[in-house]
């Protein structure tokens, strides 16, 4: 069983429509987290929810909305995509919040184009 | 905000050299991660170190953390067609909540 799983893997869109990335993890962690990865692999932190409670919110626009249904899912909602959308997205959860030694487990990652 | 310098960005070497990739902060680490991502998977922790002058082994892989937690290095011994990927390294933990900050990331391409 995978342990961070995320649909779909590949999504091809226009620009200003609206979108959603799944994300589920297997592993019982109390904290999930959302990451985008641009073209030249730099990979930057967009939000994480501990238990269901939002934790981090890295400015980004508010086009992007996170909901977590339970600890287990968070998914992410994109509004009116735009060019500079296109991205990789990984889903990551962790068992340890704030802890000196925490360890992420990522997702395969959402490669989203956006034309 | 806390910088990650990671260098070198892109490494394309010969099977069997040595590599050095090296991550340095203005500031003291509370710990560090490297992490390494294989092309259309996510990132993979390999190690985590936290004290200064700390020295980890993974097979071929070598991780230092400098005394002052300012700078860290991973050395590969070597190297394998199949240590080709993007290694990153990562500030973890601290008052963050969790939050990863991440270098730019190393290319490295091992030819066989």
């Amino acid at each position: 069983d995978t342990a961070v799983s995320q649909t779909p893997k590949y999504l091809v869109t226009q620009m200003g429509n609206d979108k959603s990335i799944k994300c589920e993890q297997n592993l019982g962690h109390d904290t999930m987290y959302w990451y985008k990865q641009d073209s030249k692999k730099f990979l930057k932190i967009m939000f994480s929810y501990n238990n269901k409670e939002l934790i981090i919110n890295e400015t980004v626009p508010n086009r992007f909305s996170p909901k977590s249904p339970d600890k287990a899912h968070l998914n992410l909602h994109i509004n009116s995509l735009e060019l500079g959308d296109s991205a990789v997205y990984f889903c990551a959860s962790s068992p340890v919040l704030g802890s000196p030694q925490n360890i992420q487990y990522f997702g395969a990652g959402t490669r989203l184009s956006v034309l | 905000t806390q910088l990650l310098e990671q260098s070198p960005q892109f490494l394309s070497i010969q099977e069997g050299e040595n590599l050095t990739v090296y991550c340095n902060s203005s500031s003291v680490f509370s710990s560090l991660q490297w992490y390494r991502q294989e092309p259309g998977e996510g990132p993979v922790l390999l190690v985590t170190v936290v004290t200064g002058g700390e020295v980890k082994k993974l097979k071929r892989l070598t991780f230092q953390f400098g005394d002052a937690r300012k700078d860290s290095s991973l050395h590969i011994t070597a190297a394998q067609p199949g240590d080709t990927g993007l290694y990153l390294c990562a500030l973890a933990g601290g008052t963050s909540y969790g939050k990863l900050t991440f270098g730019q990331g190393t290319i490295l391409t091992v030819h066989p």
